[in-house]
């Protein structure tokens, strides 16, 4: 009972922003978007939520469509240090994070 | 200042033994959670704590018995240790039930032999 869809893995160059997307088509009204990523061997780290305006932090920014069933987390320059697991999760408030099995984002030198 | 810390981080032990991990947070956080990680990667959430309180107990053996003995604190007991529950177990913690993002520890990586 997947909520979001993402592709199994991308790649992008260093330096160059990393786009990775979600679909979430069966998203509630009250469901929000959360992102979090798992460096190897490390646990999961929270990095951003919405529900439907942008959002942007030190770390990313997220852009989901006017119609809430699909998001982008944009991380504008990568680093090596980005090369991880990312987690599109979609949850109501007060409720259980589910996770998926997540992009696998390679940033190459 | 570790924000979720576990011990051990890891843990080799033998089938049929009883063990324990430990979790605390610092984060002032009253939502507490475990999680495991197998072999093939994906995340399960096993039990969540609110204040003490047992509000999430998923589809999980009965020989493993959460323990919050306050709100900055969930361990995980694990009796009769079987093969199968070799895993990597997270701690997080969260404020107001996660609408703000949880915080992970490191995790303990659990052996069984």
């Amino acid at each position: 009972d997947a909520k979001t869809t993402q592709p199994p893995s991308m790649d992008c160059a260093e330096g160059r922003a990393a786009n990775l997307p979600c679909n979430h088509s069966t998203i509630s009204g009250n469901e929000y978007v959360y992102w979090y990523r798992q460096i190897h061997s490390q646990g999961p780290q929270y990095i951003i939520h919405g529900l439907k305006n942008n959002e942007t932090n030190e770390m990313a920014s997220l852009i989901i469509t006017e119609d809430r069933k699909s998001s982008t987390l944009i991380l504008p320059h990568a680093t090596l240090r980005d090369t991880a697991v990312y987690y599109c999760i979609v949850t109501g408030a007060n409720s259980k994070l589910t996770f998926g099995k997540g992009i696998t984002l390679s940033v190459r030198p | 200042d570790t924000a979720v810390s576990q011990t051990p981080k890891y843990l080799v032990t033998q089938m049929g033994n009883d063990k324990s991990i430990k979790c605390e947070q610092n984060l002032g956080h009253d939502t507490m959670y475990w999680y495991k990680q197998d072999s093939k990667k994906f995340l399960k959430i096993m039990f969540s704590y609110n204040n003490k309180e047992l509000i999430i107990n998923e589809t999980v053996p009965n020989r493993f018995s959460p323990k919050s003995p306050d709100k900055a604190h969930l361990n995980l007991h694990i009796n009769s240790l079987e093969l199968g529950d070799s895993a990597v177990y997270f701690c997080a913690s969260s404020q107001e039930r996660g609408n703000y993002g949880y915080t992970f520890g490191s995790g303990t990586r659990l052996t069984v032999v």
